[in-house]
């Protein structure tokens, strides 16, 4: 099985922050990566899909970048309706998700 | 407008069984593979199951091989989780979501799959 790897696990940030969320995989996954947004109590959201693609209505301050093991989402500047809890998930073989990283308000 | 709609949640005892369902709408239902997603409380994401187009294929996380199954009925456009000797550590919101897909470049008959759109979600509770 695939194992995916979030850091850090929570981070704090201040609105207009750059910020970075790393996804390593346990094993090669090529650009088969996608990443996710949680806010509490509700459905995750698409962001990225296929490591890099915006998903449809998203804000281009999200990106995505990465194939092979080592992946990472970036937040260009942080806008306060982005807080909230991040996930990578692989589709490479079955599905897998990372454990989160909660992004929370410095 | 593109909808998932769970159902079938409650409280049940450890051992016991229960089926969830979602409704789909706003799109073909039976052009898309379709997962199931679980999330205990205050923990992360697990992927459960997913079904093929068809129904021909599933696949399932390995803390529930031999107790859940997952299915479908194209014409009701509708997904299913038959959920059987339930363990505590089930309890959990069950998601229902579609496996968005597109070609992967210069591999033909190749797909990156994503889950695009989420229904609300169930909650199921295991406990005596």
């Amino acid at each position: 099985d695939i194992q995916m790897t979030q850091s850090p696990s929570s981070l704090s940030a201040s609105v207009g922050d750059r910020v970075t969320i790393t996804c390593r995989a346990s094993q090669s996954i090529s650009s088969y990566l996608n990443w996710y947004q949680q806010k509490p109590g509700k459905a995750p959201k698409l962001l990225i899909y296929a490591a890099s693609s915006l998903q449809s209505g998203v804000p281009s301050r999200f990106s995505g970048s990465g194939s092979g093991t080592d992946f990472t989402l970036t937040i260009s500047s942080l806008q306060p309706e982005d807080f909230a809890t991040y996930y990578c998930q692989q589709s490479y073989s079955a599905y897998t998700f990372g454990q989160g990283t909660k992004l929370e308000i410095k | 407008e593109v909808q998932l709609v769970e159902s079938g949640g409650g409280l049940v005892q450890p051992g016991g069984s229960l089926r969830l369902s979602c409704a789909a709408s706003g799109f073909t239902f039976s052009s898309y593979w379709m997962s199931w997603v679980r999330q205990a409380p205050g923990k992360g994401l697990e992927w459960v199951a997913n079904i093929k187009q068809d129904g021909s294929e599933k696949y399932y996380v390995d803390s529930v091989k031999g107790r859940f199954t997952i299915s479908r009925d194209n014409a009701k456009n509708s997904l299913y989780l038959q959920m059987n000797s339930l363990r505590a550590e089930d309890t959990a919101v069950y998601y229902c979501a579609r496996d968005g897909f597109v070609v992967v470049p210069a591999a033909p008959g190749a797909y990156y799959y994503y889950m695009d759109v989420w229904g609300k979600g169930t909650t199921v509770t295991v406990s005596s």
